[in-house]
């Protein structure tokens, strides 16, 4: 699976809206874009994913680039709940026959400030 | 609800004594799979399996074991614990058609002294 660039770490305040970067720009055509969170003590929680257009979903919207080399996690009224480590990871499509496994990087921890 | 539960979600063991980490999923997902999280390593894939009797090796399987007798169970064997394997372990269930979201487990930590 090709290779994401995040920042280490961000912060926020509470109820505004957080940007989270993730570069990917040796991604193929068919790797979708997945981001995942994992807040303190608990398992990865999926959060959203795409190929090509943007996505909304109830958690966080996904921007992609037309160019597909960077895409951003949009929370868009940050809660201290949302305080925890996001991964963007990319999988490809193809790869759906054989073994659905996430490789997961260093991520991006949130702070978010009350 | 829909959920994957671990049992137990702490276990401190010995050297050399046999123990089962239980996974179990509620969706009807075909895949499942065991992950271990370490400090610095990120989380690494222990072992899949694609559906009832198909279990496959991930990227550390090295003193596992696993099985898939039932579509809802994936247990983890560790056959003689060591050390080294003292970590956060999670379970994940997904569903092959579609989508792409995993459900992943609480986790169990699991010390081995």
């Amino acid at each position: 699976d090709a290779k994401t660039t995040q920042p280490n770490s961000m912060e926020s305040n509470e109820e505004e809206p957080v940007h989270l970067p993730c570069n990917h720009s040796t991604i193929s055509g068919t790797d979708y874009i997945h981001w995942y969170r994992q807040l303190p003590s608990q398992g990865p929680e999926y959060v959203i994913h795409g190929l090509t257009s943007n996505v909304n979903n109830r958690m966080a919207s996904l921007a992609i680039a037309e160019d597909r080399k960077s895409s951003t996690l949009i929370l868009h009224r940050a809660t201290l709940r949302d305080a925890a480590v996001y991964y963007c990871i990319l999988r490809d499509v193809d790869s759906g026959g054989s073994n659905y496994k996430l490789t997961f990087g260093k991520g991006t921890l949130l702070t978010v400030n009350p | 609800e829909a959920q994957v539960t671990q049992n137990p979600r702490y276990l401190i063991t010995v050297t050399g004594k046999k123990l089962t980490v239980t996974c179990s999923q509620n969706m009807n997902h075909e895949y499942m799979s065991w992950y271990r999280q370490d400090p610095g390593l990120g989380l690494r894939q222990i072992y899949y399996s694609m559906n009832v009797e198909v279990t496959d090796k991930g990227d550390v399987p090295e003193g596992y074991k696993v099985s898939r007798k039932e579509k809802r169970n994936f247990p983890l064997i560790l056959e003689s614990p060591s050390p080294n394997q003292t970590s956060l372990y999670f379970c994940a269930s997904r569903r092959l058609a579609g989508g792409g979201e995993q459900f992943f487990g609480p986790g169990t930590r699991l010390t081995v002294l």
